[in-house]
């Protein structure tokens, strides 16, 4: 099956900077890439998803880009706020009607005031 | 609209007790999904339902049942609880092939 592999665990970062958060994925036929954060004690929503048949993808001040040859994406979090801080999480997927979402495991990202 | 909805949001229970979760949607939404979440692991699907009528195992189905009761409801049941089976829950749902929205979550502890 699928195997997601997510780094890094941890994250510091400045308020203002960027933050760039990876993943790598194992079976070439996942075709869905979403991210989702959770706040602490909250559920999983998500934020952004990107599809195989695009390299990049935008929304403000996230962005996800995907190499499907390394078969690696990553997210991209630029001006960085406080209410950034939380874990997030990527995932992958092969297309179904029912997407069996496999997903790494989390990455706390603080943002330091 | 409530989304998905989860009950209960608490559950303790001791060791060989059963119990079933429930979840439900609002959104007319075919497949729906029962995650569990442990600390460092991430999400990881439990069992999953394509649509009304249809379930079928994900990556931990062991120590588990469930059933689609109607297109809004579907149940997790822990025939008997496991310490391992301590976990947070939750319930998805989604239109074929797009965003899956989470419930709240049940936080279940067996002892």
């Amino acid at each position: 099956g699928e195997n997601v592999e997510q780094h890094p665990s941890t994250l510091s970062v400045q308020e203002g900077d960027s933050a760039v958060i990876k993943c790598t994925y194992s079976d070439s036929a996942s075709n869905y890439f979403p991210w989702y954060k959770q706040e602490l004690g909250k559920r999983p929503q998500l934020i952004i998803d990107i599809r195989s048949n695009v390299g990049e993808k935008k929304d403000q001040r996230i962005a996800v880009t995907l190499n499907k040859t390394a078969k690696h994406f990553s997210l991209h979090i630029t001006e960085t706020q406080p209410e950034d801080s939380a874990v997030y999480f990527c995932a992958a997927s092969i297309a179904g009607s029912a997407r069996q979402l496999t997903f790494g495991s989390g990455t706390q990202l603080t943002v330091l005031p | 609209n409530a989304g998905v909805t989860q009950t209960p949001k608490f559950q303790v229970l001791k060791t060989g007790q059963s119990m079933t979760l429930q979840c439900a949607q609002d959104m007319n939404h075919n497949s729906m999904y029962w995650y569990r979440q442990d600390p460092g692991m991430g999400l990881r699907l439990i069992y999953y339902s394509a649509s009304e009528g249809t379930t079928d195992k994900g990556e931990v189905p062991n120590g588990y049942n469930v059933s689609r009761l109607n297109k809004r409801e579907f149940s997790l049941r822990l025939e008997s609880a496991a310490p391992s089976q301590t976990s947070v829950y939750f319930c998805a749902s989604s239109l074929a092939g797009q965003e899956q929205f989470f419930g709240p979550g049940t936080r279940l502890t067996v002892l």
